[in-house]
């Protein structure tokens, strides 16, 4: 079973603080990405990743860095968090039939 | 661009009645993989079906969709609602650059 963890799973951050969200895989997949959830938008990707040192922009990057040290884990950075960065956030990996395995979500509360 | 629409929000129907949740898609890559997830009350999005083949019916957990490239459709069908069914459903697209593009999701309600 493909396994995908995040942590932590709840947050609460102040307003201009730093906030990392953490993701490991034990899939062993090259592909992994960081997703927010919104109600009304639906997942949106926010960077990705093809393999261990790579990080790729995706549509809403802006606010965000992320970081592939290694196979198995991805984080999301937010060096200035603000509220309007107060979603759901999910991480995924990827295998090679394109099916994406999702971790349990991340809920993020910036005040 | 690639993009991926789900017209309705929201779909409310009775327990046995037939669900239909439509996808439409645009791409400009010519072999697209259409994938439908779900995702239950605080649980994460998990794949339910997928399809690449034109004009062939995919089916998983009662659910069925079959892609129509004519038509740039994926649309998720089940011939009778379940309660269990209510969830928030996803269509996506690989897109051309091998990304998963997700539209905004339908929210299907089933009520007794």
């Amino acid at each position: 079973e493909a396994a995908v963890t995040q942590s932590p799973r709840n947050k609460v951050a102040v307003t201009g603080g730093k906030v990392t969200l953490s993701c490991n895989q034990t899939n062993n997949h090259n592909n992994m990405y960081w997703y927010r959830q919104d109600t009304g938008h639906g997942l949106r990707l926010i960077h990705y990743s093809y393999g261990a040192g790579s990080t790729e922009k995706g549509d809403i990057p802006d606010g965000y860095k992320a970081s592939r040290p290694s196979q198995e884990n991805f984080s999301l950075i937010l060096e200035l968090a603000t509220p309007s960065q107060t979603s759901v956030y999910f991480c995924a990996s990827r295998a090679s039939s394109y099916e994406q395995y999702f971790g349990p979500g991340t809920r993020l509360t910036v005040l | 661009g690639d993009s991926v629409t789900q017209t309705e929000g929201l779909v409310t129907l009775t327990e046995g009645l037939p669900v239909m949740l439509n996808c439409t898609y645009q791409t400009i890559y010519s072999n697209p993989f259409l994938f439908w997830y779900v995702q239950h009350l605080n649980e994460s999005p998990r794949l339910l079906l997928k399809s690449f083949t034109d004009n062939k019916r995919t089916e998983h957990q009662g659910f069925h969709a079959t892609l129509h490239k004519s038509s740039s459709s994926f649309h998720l069908q089940k011939s009778s609602a379940q309660l269990s069914d209510s969830a928030l459903y996803y269509c996506a697209l690989r897109d051309s650059n091998n990304r998963i593009f997700f539209g905004d999701g339908t929210q299907l309600v089933v009520k007794p």
